[in-house]
């Protein structure tokens, strides 16, 4: 069964301080790999779409990191800010699966002044 | 351009009533992609849309179906509500179905509460 874990669940920082949030997936054949900001009662936005040959993507401050390997990506926000304050879902595409996407939980991240 | 509209915004039924909502995609995409998002289960995926044929099912009872018009616009029906439906109701739209850069971008959801 294709699968999305998340972790941490809940994160709490301080503005200007970095954070990463990890993403473990099952999910084969794999075809690539999102994350996507979601802002209360709002539709997420993507941030970053990675294929199976590359190892890292940037978005301004968001930096993906992906290891098709061991089937790990990461997030690593960079100065975080308090519009920062979201949800951070990691999402897997199968190669298979046409538009078909699988969720992780997500992170819920808190920037607090 | 216009991103994915979705109407309406929100939504109070009670149970046993059948709801329909609409979905109009980016102009030029054809692929409109249906999304179920609840604090319990969280995104989970019901189906998927390209040229007015249905590519993709989730793991949804028949109760939920759609259908994609020539125009690109969608409309997913959810017949005979349950407690259990009350969700944000998101969808996505994309140039194409599958591909590894293919973007789907999302509306800002309908919220659907089902006393």
């Amino acid at each position: 069964k294709n699968q999305v874990e998340q972790s941490p669940q809940s994160l709490i920082i301080l503005e200007g301080k970095n954070c990463t949030l990890q993403c473990n997936y099952t999910v084969s054949p794999f075809s690539n790999l999102r994350w996507y900001k979601q802002d209360t009662g709002r539709g997420p936005v993507s941030l970053t779409i990675m294929t199976f040959s590359e190892n890292t993507k940037s978005n301004g401050r968001y930096t993906a990191t992906l290891d098709a390997d061991t089937k790990q990506s990461s997030l690593h926000i960079t100065a975080s800010q308090l519009s920062d304050s979201a949800s951070y879902i990691c999402v897997v595409s199968a190669s298979n699966a046409g538009n078909m996407l699988t969720f992780g939980g997500g992170t819920r991240l808190m920037v607090k002044p | 351009k216009a991103g994915v509209t979705q109407t309406p915004r929100y939504l109070i039924k009670t149970r046993g009533q059948q709801v329909t909502l609409s979905c109009s995609p980016i102009s030029g995409h054809r692929s409109v992609s249906w999304y179920q998002q609840t604090p319990g289960q969280g995104l989970q995926f019901l189906f998927e849309y390209f040229s007015e044929t249905q590519r993709n099912k989730g793991n949804f009872p028949g109760r939920f179906s759609g259908r994609q018009f020539s125009n690109s616009r969608s409309e997913m029906n959810v017949s005979t509500l349950e407690l259990g439906d009350s969700a944000l109701y998101l969808c996505a739209s994309s140039l194409k179905t599958g591909g590894s850069y293919n973007e789907q971008f999302f509306g800002p959801g309908t919220r659907l509460t089902v006393l």
